[in-house]
């Protein structure tokens, strides 16, 4: 199946550092990018869309000053939480699509997110 | 908006026992994906069904989508232990996205 690769897999880092996450398809073009947070035991929460060579599109109550995206070419987006603080300590997962969205999604493996 | 719920939100099974979560939409749905998710893991696909009324079998994954396109099951037949996770359903809402349900965590007892 569709190969999606995430990096970095694991981030610790102090308060006030951004943080930039990656998110490659590996063996597809993906017209569209999602990104997604996830709390422990719960569901996955759609932060952002992502189009190539378009602005995102934020979910609603997501700070687009604070998580910057860009969707640079068809097989690359990047996530960069800026001046991260420990309540944006999370699970970061994203997820990339073809051109319709009757197309699955194929995950990413996640970026485990640590703010001390 | 749209709201995807699943129920139960958790449910514990013996190995061997059969598993089922339902997955109910507000909406009508053109489409109904299901993906599962290890513990620690990302989710992974698993089947997408299109059709009202449609049944679609993976071993011994049984999945069904409603006559009214609103909701679908997955069932599993004599769970095992490489069952454990989290299984989500998935809507499409609108031209770009999903939306996720709450996902039903399986653990099974060996």
């Amino acid at each position: 199946g569709a190969v999606v690769s995430q990096h970095p897999s694991r981030v610790i880092c102090k308060s006030g550092t951004s943080v930039k996450i990656e998110c490659r398809s590996l063996d597809f073009q993906a017209t569209t990018m999602f990104w997604y947070r996830q709390f422990p035991k719960k569901s996955l929460m759609l932060m952002a869309t992502s189009n190539e060579g378009s602005k995102a599109t934020y979910e609603q109550g997501v700070e687009k000053d604070k998580f910057l995206i860009n969707h640079a070419s068809l097989t690359l987006s990047t996530l960069t939480v800026t001046s991260a603080h420990p309540e944006d300590s999370s699970f970061y997962i994203c997820s990339a699509r073809g051109v319709s969205n009757n197309q699955p999604q194929h995950f990413g493996d996640g970026t485990r997110l640590s703010i001390l | 908006g749209q709201q995807v719920m699943q129920i139960p939100q958790y449910q514990h099974v013996q190995e061997g026992e059969d598993f089922t979560t339902y997955c109910n939409s507000s909406t009508t749905l053109s489409n109904i994906q299901w993906y599962k998710q290890r513990p620690g893991g990302h989710p992974v696909f698993l089947i997408q069904l299109v059709k009202s009324g449609e049944v679609k079998k993976q071993k011994r994954l049984t999945f069904q989508f409603g006559e009214a396109k609103k909701n679908s099951s997955l069932h599993i037949t004599a769970t095992q232990t490489t069952d454990v996770g989290t299984y989500f359903c998935a809507g499409p809402y609108g031209n770009e996205k999903l939306t996720f349900g709450t996902g039903t965590r399986l653990t099974i007892i060996p």
